[in-house]
């Protein structure tokens, strides 16, 4: 079983479009970070959540830190090409673990079409 | 901005060959930190390493693996005797407390 589930694993949308992405664990975790990763490079911080119920806004993207702070949204507006990319979320400091270790998603892969 | 750059881009290597895969972490950095990403697989924590020594490993993180910081600038990650399973991405990362920052890996490829 994954520890960090993303749905939806794929998803080709067109430009102007609205879309979710979901990240759900079943371990509460004391912070959660989304990610974006284009090909041949790493792993780009996007945003850090931290308090549960938190909302935070990054331009046409919003992120959402469950109440529960077991999971996580990731909301694009009027989505563009440059948005296509590996969206990942991570989590950190999952209850019962001292620990600052990321633990990743298993990932959503967008392709944003004009 | 200041940037982990790892080396080489691409490491293609024989089975049961040793293999050194190198990091220069952001300087004022203490902790590090090495990260895989087997193809199409979600990115897995292998180790992480402060004040000179691991601080916490994974179940992959085997006798095979070791790490090393033996200059204060170059983190490296030493693969004893690779097998085929060792073919992924591997993503250093460095942090000054929170967040991590990541290099753009390497990839290595066993043939």
């Amino acid at each position: 079983t994954q520890l960090l589930e993303q749905s939806p694993q794929f998803l080709s949308i067109q430009e102007g479009e609205n879309l979710t992405v979901y990240c759900n664990s079943s371990s509460v975790f004391s912070s959660l970070q989304w990610y974006r990763q284009e090909p041949g490079e790493g792993p780009v911080l996007l945003v850090t959540v931290v308090t549960g119920g938190e909302v935070k806004k990054l331009k046409r993207l919003t992120f959402q830190f469950g109440d529960a702070r077991k999971d996580s949204s990731l909301h694009i507006t009027a989505a563009q090409p440059g948005d296509t990319g590996l969206y990942l979320c991570a989590g950190i400091g999952r209850a019962g673990d001292n620990t600052d270790k990321l633990i990743f998603g298993t990932g959503t892969r967008l392709q944003v079409f004009p | 901005e200041p940037e982990v750059t790892q080396t080489p881009s691409h490491q293609v290597t024989q089975m049961g060959q040793e293999v050194i895969l190198r990091c220069v972490p952001i300087s004022n950095h203490l902790y590090f930190y090495w990260y895989r990403q087997i193809l199409g697989q979600k990115v897995e924590f292998l180790v992480s390493f402060y004040n000179n020594e691991i601080s916490e490993k994974s179940e992959i993180f085997d006798d095979q693996f070791s790490v090393e910081r033996p200059d204060g600038s170059n983190f490296t990650l030493k693969i004893r005797s690779t097998k085929l399973e060792d073919s992924a991405m591997y993503f250093c990362a460095s942090s000054g407390g929170k967040p991590q920052h990541f290099g753009d890996g390497t990839r290595l490829s066993i043939l």
